[in-house]
């Protein structure tokens, strides 16, 4: 069964440093998002991404962070200068082919990201 | 704006009872997921539903529109089991919002 591919699985950097986590979605879906889970807390919202360009972002999703998917298969989150606040994991989802809410999410492994 | 209610948020039960946890959403959705996470971190949808109930193995899910309420019920619990089930409403556009999580711990 197709799988959504995260990398790192694991990255370590230190505070105010750029970090790029990535996601390969599976091939013919239209919607992706990022999530984030602070240790111990809830799954969190960050962007919602559909047809190149951002459909919702959280309040979370401020300036620091950014989304593209600039070769059309990965999809990339990147956050410019790294608080010790971002330590979280980081889910990719996506779903589709089917427009609209209906189709299952598929969520990859996560990439655990530790802010020093 | 569409808030998603669980409960409870931890549940203990013993192996081979029957489980329910319920999701409330405040807004009408196009579909609604079930997810599972696992205390390694990976998250599994279970199931996907917008009408009526599904069943997979042992896990089923309901939900009533109407009510804006789904259940998701486990027979026979068994140990393995034991995770973090979150509910999640989705919307026309695609958005998600996540419920915060039913923690179940199965003792055998």
């Amino acid at each position: 069964e197709p799988e959504v591919t995260q990398t790192p699985s694991h990255q370590v950097t230190q505070m105010g440093q750029e970090v790029i986590l990535r996601c390969v979605p599976i091939s013919n879906h239209l919607y992706f998002y990022w999530y984030r889970q602070i240790l111990g807390q809830k799954v969190e919202f960050l962007v919602s991404f559909y047809n190149n360009e951002i459909s919702e972002k959280s309040e979370i999703f401020d300036d620091q962070f950014s989304v593209e998917r600039p070769d059309g298969s990965n999809f990339t989150l990147k956050i410019r200068s790294t608080k010790l606040e971002d330590s979280a994991m980081y889910f990719c989802a996506t779903r589709g082919p089917i427009m609209g809410g209906n189709s299952p999410l598929h969520f990859g492994n996560g990439t655990r990201l530790t802010v020093t | 704006k569409n808030e998603v209610e669980q409960s409870p948020q931890n549940l203990t039960a013993q192996e081979g009872e029957f489980i329910t946890i319920n999701c409330s959403y405040s807004v009408g959705i196009s579909a609604l997921h079930w997810l599972q996470q696992h205390p390694g971190g990976g998250i599994v949808s279970l199931f996907m539903l917008s009408s009526g109930k599904k069943k997979h193995g042992r896990l089923i899910a309901t939900i009533n529109i109407q009510e804006k309420h789904s259940s998701l019920h486990i027979t026979a619990s068994h140990p393995r089991d034991s995770a973090v089930y979150i509910c999640v409403s989705g919307g026309s556009q695609g958005n998600l919002i996540f419920g915060k999580g039913t923690k179940l711990s199965v003792k055998p």
